[in-house]
């Protein structure tokens, strides 16, 4: 199995642009997660999905962010319009189903906003 | 309620020496508590994972030392390595919610 993959791997964009990050959990997950990862603030959990459907996004910090999950092996993350503190690495990571709550991360995207 | 919280946030071993983080958490519905690692570049990975009805996990090097009572748990490491140089995060969960509750991380430098 490949792992999870997310794309791009490093972005760096100016202020005011839009950004998105995409992910494809692994097959026969049915469980994605988004989560922040900043010096300051730890790994922070934006949002997640169970079969699709988005179940809790209380930590996605403000309408900037939007999150879609359209099928069962794609998502995005979609930051409009991107501020420097937003700079961060982003990671997605995927759960089966039944499985004991193990969460396989991606590699993360770094992001970088000027 | 829903914190986890982790120390140190950082610790320099020497290469055998037992590294020992600790983490705390208050809500006493958490029945699943995992530790990642995760190096420089990669994402965090599973790497050992204790439930509240056994008191001591070991796998390899890696313990995992639980106090229910005092809703406490900690990661030892035996016989530190230079590769085991990683930033650490503890985790809790209830079972059945997939969501993780994370701590803070904590860097560990293992040195030769």
């Amino acid at each position: 199995d490949a792992g999870v993959i997310q794309s791009p791997r490093h972005e760096v964009t100016e202020m005011g642009q839009e950004v998105t990050l995409r992910c494809k959990p692994i097959s026969g997950h049915n469980s994605l997660f988004w989560y922040r990862q900043t010096m300051m603030r730890g790994l922070e959990l934006l949002i997640y999905f169970n079969n699709n459907v988005p179940i809790d996004d209380s930590g996605m910090p403000e309408d900037r962010f939007s999150a879609k999950m359209p099928n069962a092996s794609f998502s995005t993350l979609k930051i409009q319009p991107s501020e420097p503190r937003d700079s961060a690495v982003y990671f997605c990571a995927s759960l089966r189903g039944g499985s004991y709550n193990e969460q396989f991360f991606g590699p993360g995207t770094r992001l970088t906003v000027l | 309620q829903q914190q986890v919280k982790q120390s140190p946030q950082s610790l320099i071993v020497q290469k055998g020496g037992i590294p020992i983080i600790n983490c705390a958490y208050e809500n006493t519905a958490f029945d699943y508590f995992p530790w990642y690692q995760q190096f420089p570049g990669k994402g965090p990975a599973l790497l050992i994972a204790i439930r509240p009805d056994v008191s001591e996990k070991k796998e390899g090097r890696f313990t995992i030392s639980f106090n229910k009572s005092a809703k406490q748990f900690s990661l030892h490491i035996m016989d530190s390595q230079p590769g085991d140089s990683a930033t650490y995060f503890c985790a809790a969960s209830i079972t059945g919610a997939q969501k993780l509750v994370f701590g803070q991380g904590t860097r560990l430098t293992i040195n030769p």
